[in-house]
């Protein structure tokens, strides 16, 4: 099966522009949706697509892919982003329809 | 209220079943494809199965496949998951998502755990 590899932990300073990053190869050919999920809540879908934000998401979030990379910026990061991030895209490496999702990357807010 | 709450969680021991339901309200749940995602304690999302909207598509992680099986009741705007043969590794919190347009989860349960355990 396909993996999605993010980095652990990223800190930003307050009102800082934080970048987190998605690699894999099945982003060469499908785009990343990403989600926050805080303590004890659900995982909550902040961008999807190309770079499109559900109506609740902040328009501090956006996201962006390259190759196989896709990345997902908070610009001007708020106390309130302190949170798990994931990312998840098709796997494409069977013949049947499947997802998978990164590791995970925990962000602090410092 | 758009809503998904999620039942039948609880504790069970290894080779025992458990079948987990996802009650949707507030939307018209037989036009998305649903799908049920997992997570262990302190781990990341694992993606567990998908079914499209007249359950004629139905897919399995590998690690469920054989084990789950994953059905919907779109009169009774409901989704559910039988799982059978547990194992330790199925200890999780299991959330349903919807499926707005291919693998983006737009809304999500708020999960019921299971424990599976001697």
């Amino acid at each position: 099966s396909s993996e999605l590899t993010q980095d652990p932990a990223v800190s930003v300073a307050l009102g800082q522009t934080v970048r987190i990053t998605c690699q894999g190869d099945s982003l060469r050919s499908d785009y990343a949706s990403w989600y926050q999920q805080k303590p004890g809540q659900a995982p909550v879908l902040v961008i999807y697509g190309q770079n499109n934000r559900p109506s609740e998401s902040p328009d501090r979030f956006s996201g962006s892919s390259s190759g196989d990379t896709a990345s997902l910026t908070i610009t001007g990061a708020q106390a309130e982003d302190e949170a798990d991030y994931y990312c998840t895209s098709r796997d494409r490496s069977g013949s049947r329809l499947s997802w998978v999702f990164g590791g995970g990357t925990k962000l602090t807010v410092l | 209220e758009v809503q998904l709450v999620e039942s039948g969680g609880g504790l069970v021991k290894p080779g025992g079943s458990l079948r987990l339901t996802c009650a949707a309200s507030g939307f018209t749940f037989s036009t998305y494809s649903m799908n049920w995602v997992r997570q262990a304690p302190g781990k990341g999302l694992e993606w567990v199965s998908s079914i499209n909207i007249g359950s004629t598509y139905i897919h399995y992680a590998d690690s469920v496949k054989g084990r789950f099986t994953i059905s919907r009741d779109n009169a009774q705007t409901s989704l559910y998951l039988q799982m059978s043969s547990l194992r330790v590794e199925d200890t999780a919190v299991y959330y349903c998502a919807r499926d707005d347009y291919g693998g983006v989860f737009d809304m999500w349960g708020q999960g019921t755990m299971v424990t599976v355990s001697p």
